[in-house]
């Protein structure tokens, strides 16, 4: 059964700070790996999307790198700005499992001005 | 194209009433996932369906919860006398149809509807 750990849950820190979010999963088997922003109340916005055959992609500020067969990844948050304070959830796709995703239960981040 | 469209937004119901959610997949998809949200949780997977077939409902509750996806309009999530402890928010993600992009594909998640059992 795939299990997905987020660490920290927690995190605050003042702004223009880089800063590393993790992720690990317990079964390599897997399609992709996608990073989820959550803002209070609401719904998901997707913000990187890593395939199993991916090292890493970027968008922006943010980078995600896989590491599949050490069930790891990162997700780096570059020059962090008041507004990228929200919950960041990874989720994982399984290749034996039809498809659907587990998720973890998040890092909420702070960032201060 | 629309997004994954749910509604309605917010659902409050009292003890033992019916719940329905009602998801639209994005235009194309063909496959649809419902999660839960418990309250400082992450997404739980609760069923995946393709049109008119349950293709796997191993994170559905036993009793009480059924989803079904007619070959016409939007899929559903029932939730019969409901209680406090399915206060949450439900979920639903599309995929395209074929089966090999459904998996590599991102999955597209609509706004969710929050219930709310008083």
């Amino acid at each position: 059964k795939q299990e997905v750990t987020q660490i920290p849950a927690a995190l605050s820190v003042p702004e223009g700070e880089n800063l590393v979010l993790n992720c690990s999963f317990t079964d390599s088997a897997i399609y992709n790996l996608q990073w989820f922003r959550q803002d209070p109340g609401k719904g998901l916005t997707s913000l990187l999307l890593i395939q199993s055959s991916q090292r890493e992609q970027t968008s922006g500020r943010l980078n995600a790198s896989l590491d599949k067969s050490s069930g790891r990844s990162t997700l780096y948050i570059a020059a962090s700005q008041p507004g990228d304070s929200a919950t960041y959830l990874c989720a994982v796709r399984g290749s034996t499992n039809a498809g659907k995703s587990t998720f973890g239960d998040g890092t909420t981040l702070t960032v201060k001005p | 194209n629309a997004g994954v469209m749910q509604n309605p937004r917010h659902l409050v119901r009292r003890r033992g009433q019916e719940a329905r959610l009602r998801c639209s997949p994005m235009k194309g998809h063909s496959h649809v996932y419902w999660y839960r949200q418990l309250p400082e949780e992450g997404l739980k997977f609760m069923v995946y369906l393709q049109k008119e077939n349950i293709i796997d409902e191993s994170g559905m509750p036993k009793e009480r919860f059924s989803a079904e996806f007619p070959k016409e309009g939007p899929s559903i999530l029932r939730i019969q006398q409901v209680v406090r402890g399915d206060s949450a928010a439900y979920f639903c993600a599309s995929s395209p149809s074929a089966a090999e992009r459904a998996y590599t594909d991102t999955q597209y998640f609509g706004p969710g509807t929050r219930l709310t059992v008083l």
